[in-house]
Formats: structure tokens, sequence, C-alpha cells
């Protein structure tokens, strides 16, 4: 079965420092997610991206947030300046356009010390 | 707005039992309704999905879940579990049009016992 690839599985950064996470979604894929999970607690959706532009983001998706498309196969996410609530396992996710499955990530672990 | 409701936030159960996992939802829309498990330090993988037609869904691994649209419901059911069922339930729910974000329960433990 075809798989979305994050990448590192792991960071740590320190507070206040920018993180880019990486993501290659599968390949004839339209729509792109992020969705993070805080330990402990419920999977939580951040922004969707169609088109080369954001579709829908949360509350949690603010000025810190950026997501990017830059070549074509790499979806990226962009904190700015991680604060220590950035803590959080980040999911990358996609689906074509006529299937509702979404393709999930293993993840990258983001530690903010 | 929606929102999914997962009753139980941890499930035990002895091999080859059977369980049921539940899950409400809510919305003021037409939905789609999934079932995701997460194995440890793994991903989200898909159990199974409905979207229309028949309220019954099977899915992998020997799951199936109801649709109830009466009672918002949607819970999840295996006949027989094995221990490498034990793994953490994520019941979603998604609007049936627009980008389709899903909105996930807080999960279910799901700890099966020899």
């Amino acid at each position: 079965e075809p798989e979305v690839t994050q990448t590192p599985s792991h960071q740590v950064t320190q507070m206040g420092q920018e993180v880019i996470l990486r993501c290659v979604p599968i390949s004839n894929h339209l729509y792109f997610y992020w969705y993070r999970q805080i330990l402990g607690q419920k999977v939580e959706f951040l922004v969707s991206f169609y088109n080369n532009e954001i579709s829908e983001k949360s509350e949690i998706f603010d000025d810190q947030f950026s997501v990017e498309r830059p070549d074509g196969s790499n979806f990226t996410l962009k904190i700015r300046s991680t604060k220590l609530e950035d803590s959080a396992m980040y999911f990358c996710a996609s689906r074509a356009a006529t299937n509702e499955k979404l393709f999930f990530g293993s993840g990258t672990q983001l530690s903010v010390l | 707005a929606q929102s999914v409701t997962q009753l139980d936030s941890q499930v035990p159960v002895f091999e080859e039992a059977p369980v049921e996992l539940r899950c409400n939802y809510s919305s003021s829309v037409s939905v789609y309704l999934f079932w995701y498990v997460q194995y440890p330090n793994q991903g989200l993988q898909l159990l199974l999905k409905y979207l229309s037609g028949s309220t019954l869904v099977k899915g992998i691994n020997g799951f199936e879940a109801e649709f109830n649209k009466s009672q918002t419901s949607f819970h999840l059911r295996k006949p027989s579990v094995h221990i490498s069922d034990t793994a953490e339930y994520f019941c979603a729910v998604s609007s049936s049009g627009g980008y389709n974000k899903l909105i996930f329960g807080a999960g279910t433990r799901l700890a099966v016992h020899p």
C-alpha cells in the first residue's frame, strides 16, 4: 500500500527556535493535512491544504504556523518560534480527490525544551 | 460544529472475548464516520469507514461497526480479540462535503490480556 512519509521521526528543539516538519504525501493525492496529538490527548486538526493554498485551519494554527508545498512532492509545516506547548506528535495526511480515505504518516515527535 | 464522544477511555478484555468500543457523534449535517487504530509508536491506520449504504461496515482485522443514525452512534465491535489488538482506537467524523477534515474522539485504549 502507498505510504505518507514523514521526516524526521523525532525532533528536539529549544524554545523560540524555528522548526520545519517534512512530509511526502502519496504522489497522486491532492488534499493535504496536518494534525497533532499532545501526549495523552486527542488527535487535533491543524490545517488542510488544496490547490496550493490553505483551505481550512483550526484555532491552533496561529501566525506562528505555516505550511508550504515547495516542489510538488513535499508538504512542510513550519513553526516559527516554538513554545513548550507545541510539544506533540505531528501527523501529516493526504488523500486523493475522489477517495475519502485519509492516509496518515507515522508522525514526527516534536519536543520543545 | 461536529464532535465525537468516546465514552470509555480504557477497555480491558481477555483474549478471545468479544469487545465493543463505543462512539457517539453530533453533527448538524450529513457525516462520514471512521475508526482508526494507533499501535504503539506508530501512526493512524484506518480500520473502517461509513460513507453511505449499508449501516453495518466491515473493516480490517475482523472489526466491524454499525452506524445508527437515530442514536448518533458508530460503535466498533469484534467477536473475538487477540493480544495483537492491544492499541488505541479513535472514532472520527467528517462532514460529507468540503475538505473533509476529521474530528477525532479522545480515543479508547483497548488492553487485551491473556
